[in-house]
């Protein structure tokens, strides 16, 4: 089982440029969200999906777009990427119910110069 | 909105002895809490998990944790720490009445041999 792939690992871009962080899970999982992890700051939450076609804002949610056609799939697109967005992004999913616990992807390193 | 503390960035302990790190929460309802572990360079993994019923949870790599509502805690505890027990580890929580996923800053565990 694959579980929760997220690629690239690695990415540097310039300030400006626009990229998609992709995601994708075979668990045929409904819940899937997208976490950065910055440090002395802990995960805080970008984005959420309870299903295809829905999706709802985090906690820091601006400079991010998150679409969900498929139920495999949560890509996060950076429009114009900034300094402030160097992180490390996590995916994670899980079934829908609120007590399930999730399953994270390996993370992805972004660097904006 | 629900939220997570972790008074402690880091906790050392000496190998073979107790290891707590302490979280505290705040939701508007009832709280669903996680801890999950974090090794260098790789995902979180999750660890244990409070819904409802007994107030001590045992989880994986004999950690286990203790659900104490009127001081809204869940501190996680192992009784015999081991080196390889060095690892990040993260508090969450979740109001039973949303979908997001709040996780607290993080306390760094080292385990001195």
């Amino acid at each position: 089982n694959a579980g929760v792939t997220q690629t690239p690992k690695f990415q540097v871009l310039k300030t400006g440029q626009s990229m998609t962080l992709q995601c994708a899970q075979d668990m045929n999982h409904e819940y899937m969200s997208w976490y950065r992890q910055d440090p002395g700051m802990g995960l805080r939450l970008i984005h959420y999906s309870v299903g295809a076609g829905i999706t709802d804002q985090g906690e820091v949610p601006n400079g991010y777009n998150v679409s969900r056609s498929t139920t495999e799939d949560f890509p996060l697109r950076l429009l114009s990427a900034a300094p402030s967005q160097t992180s490390v992004y996590f995916c994670a999913s899980s079934p829908r119910d609120r007590g399930e616990k999730l399953f994270f992807g390996s993370g992805t390193q972004l660097s904006v110069l | 909105a629900q939220s997570v503390a972790q008074p402690e960035d880091q906790v050392n302990v000496a190998e073979g002895n107790p290891l707590t790190v302490k979280c505290t929460y705040s939701v508007s309802g009832n709280p669903y809490l996680f801890w999950y572990v974090q090794y260098p360079n790789r995902g979180l993994q999750f660890l244990l998990k409070y819904i409802t019923g007994d107030n001590l949870v045992k989880g994986s790599y004999g950690f286990e944790a203790e659900f104490n509502k009127s001081q809204t805690s869940f501190h996680l505890k192992k009784p015999s720490a081991l080196v390889s027990d060095s690892a990040l580890y993260f508090c969450a929580v979740r109001d039973y009445g949303n979908n997001r996923l709040a996780f607290g800053k993080g306390n760094q565990v080292v385990v001195i041999p």
